[in-house]
């Protein structure tokens, strides 16, 4: 199993670009979640989906947007990205039943120039 | 506010030593007291978790204590190796909405030395 595969590994911007990150996990899980990862800051939740359909936000969902595609693939979009978005970004997943853990991506390093 | 408290922030043991690591939470709705290990580079993965109806939950030379009175949760690993060198993150959580409603320490990075 693959389990939770993110695209692309690295990434460079400049000040005010695009980019969607990819998300797809082949375990069935309902539960997807993005989290970004800065240093002494632990993870800190963007957005989340309870289910494929809908989306709600986190901790720090400024600046992002995001689309649950289906039941496997969520991503998340910077529609105009800024230094403060340099980050290392997480995606996971959970099923959804009882609190349990959840399973994440390798994550995507990304750089804002 | 601060929901979590994790510390140290930084740990370095010996070859064979002890490492512990504590956690304090104030949210009494956490239900699943998880610890996720983390090695450079990679995404942070499960290593062990316990919920609120025990004390103390060992697997091999990993064990979580959880206080539920006083509101904490440790980490301790026993005979600490060089491989265990990695950065260690508490994360209690309890299910809310259909989805895992967690909270992340900050993180504690462990060095294990020869």
């Amino acid at each position: 199993n693959a389990g939770v595969t993110q695209t692309p590994k690295f990434q460079v911007l400049k000040t005010g670009q695009s980019m969607t990150l990819q998300c797809a996990q082949d375990m069935n899980h309902n539960s997807m979640y993005w989290y970004r990862q800065d240093p002494g800051m632990g993870l800190r939740l963007i957005y989340y989906s309870a289910s494929e359909g809908t989306t709600d936000k986190g901790e720090v969902p400024n600046g992002y947007n995001v689309s649950r595609l289906n039941k496997r693939e969520f991503s998340l979009r910077l529609e105009s990205a800024a230094p403060s978005q340099t980050s290392v970004y997480f995606c996971a997943s959970s099923p959804p039943r009882g609190s349990t853990e959840a399973f994440f991506g390798q994550g995507t390093r990304l750089t804002v120039v | 506010q601060q929901q979590v408290k994790q510390s140290p922030q930084s740990l370095i043991v010996q070859k064979g030593g002890i490492s512990i690591i504590n956690c304090a939470y104030e949210n009494t709705a956490f239900d699943y007291f998880p610890w996720y290990q983390q090695f450079p580079g990679k995404g942070p993965a499960l290593l062990i978790a316990i919920r609120p109806d025990v004390s103390e939950k060992k697997e091999g030379r990993f064990t979580i204590s959880f206080n539920k009175s006083a509101k904490q949760f440790s980490l301790h690993i026993m005979d600490s190796q060089p491989g265990d060198s990695a950065t260690y993150f508490c994360a209690p959580q309890y299910l809310e909405g259909g989805y895992q409603k967690v909270t992340f320490g900050t993180g504690t990075k462990l060095q294990v030395i020869p």
